[in-house]
C-alpha cells in the first residue's frame, strides 16, 4: 500500500529533551515536506527536501533540524523543544513535477500530535 | 506574501444539497492548485487537483479554476453527512513546489 508513515503518532515530552519524529514514503517520491498545524494560523511549512541531501527552510523553520540521507526518508529533529512547539505535524511527499510550478499532488502521513510541557 | 484566501465559513447545507466552497489566491504564476478534506485530528485527504482552467468533475466533486480572476472553487453534489469536514484550497506556485493553504472552511452537512 503506498503511504507516507510517522512515528512517533503522540508524543508528550519536557522542554529541552531532543526528540525526533521520523517520517518515510514507500512510493519513491523526490519531494518531503514537514508541516505544522495550529488552530487559527493553519497549516505552516517548516522544511522541505527537493531529493537527497538537498533541503531547505519553509516559513517556520525555526527550532527545527531536518536530514534526507535516502529517498524514503525525512525526519524530523527538535534540538531544544519547547512549548511553542506544541502542534499538529505532518510530512508529506510528492514526486517533482518538471516544469516551473508544477507539481503532482502531494500526500500526508497520519500526523504526530506532540505536547511539550 | 503569496495567500489563498478562503471564504471563512462555517458552511452548513442540508443532506442532499449542492455546497459551494471558493478560495481566491494571490501569486500569479501558482499552476497547480488543489483540494484536500481534513477531519478533526485527522490529516488532510487529497480530494481534487486541477491544472487547466475550466471544469473538473470526479463523482460527486466538481472543481473549477479561473485563472484570470485566480479563483478556484469545489462543488459537492448531493452533499452527504459524511461530507462534514474542513476543506483545505491550496495552490504550488514557485520551484520550491510548496504548497501554500487557505485557513480552510468549515463544512456541516445536516441529515
Amino acid at each position: 500500500e503506498a503511504q507516507v508513515t510517522q512515528n512517533p503518532r503522540y508524543l508528550i515530552t519536557v522542554t529541552g529533551k531532543k526528540l525526533t519524529v521520523t517520517c518515510s514514503q514507500n512510493m519513491n517520491h523526490e519531494y518531503m515536506s514537514w508541516y505544522r498545524q495550529d488552530p487559527g494560523l493553519g497549516l505552516r511549512q517548516i522544511y522541505y527536501s527537493m531529493n537527497v541531501e538537498v533541503t531547505d527552510k519553509g516559513d517556520v523553520p525555526e527550532g527545527y533540524k531536518v536530514s534526507r540521507k535516502e529517498k524514503r526518508n525525512f525526519p524530523l529533529i527538535l534540538e531544544s523543544p519547547s512549548p511553542n512547539q506544541t502542534s499538529l505535524y505532518f510530512c508529506a511527499s510528492s514526486f517533482r513535477g518538471r516544469a516551473y510550478g508544477f507539481t503532482y499532488e502531494q500526500y500526508f502521513g497520519p500526523g504526530t500530535r506532540l505536547t511539550v510541557t | 506574501q503569496k495567500e489563498v484566501e478562503q471564504n471563512s465559513g462555517p458552511l452548513s447545507v442540508p443532506e442532499g444539497a449542492i455546497a459551494s466552497l471558493n478560495c481566491t489566491y494571490s501569486d500569479r504564476v501558482s499552476q497547480s492548485f488543489f483540494w484536500y478534506r481534513q477531519y478533526s485530528g485527522k490529516s488532510p485527504e487529497l480530494i481534487m487537483s486541477i491544472y487547466s482552467n475550466g471544469d473538473k468533475e470526479d463523482g460527486r466533486f466538481t472543481a473549477q479554476l479561473n485563472k484570470a480572476s485566480q479563483y478556484v472553487s469545489l462543488l459537492i453534489r448531493d452533499s452527504q453527512p459524511s461530507d462534514s469536514a474542513t476543506y483545505l484550497c491550496a495552490s504550488v506556485g514557485g520551484s520550491n513546489y510548496k504548497l501554500t493553504f487557505g485557513k480552510g472552511t468549515l463544512l456541516t452537512v445536516n441529515p
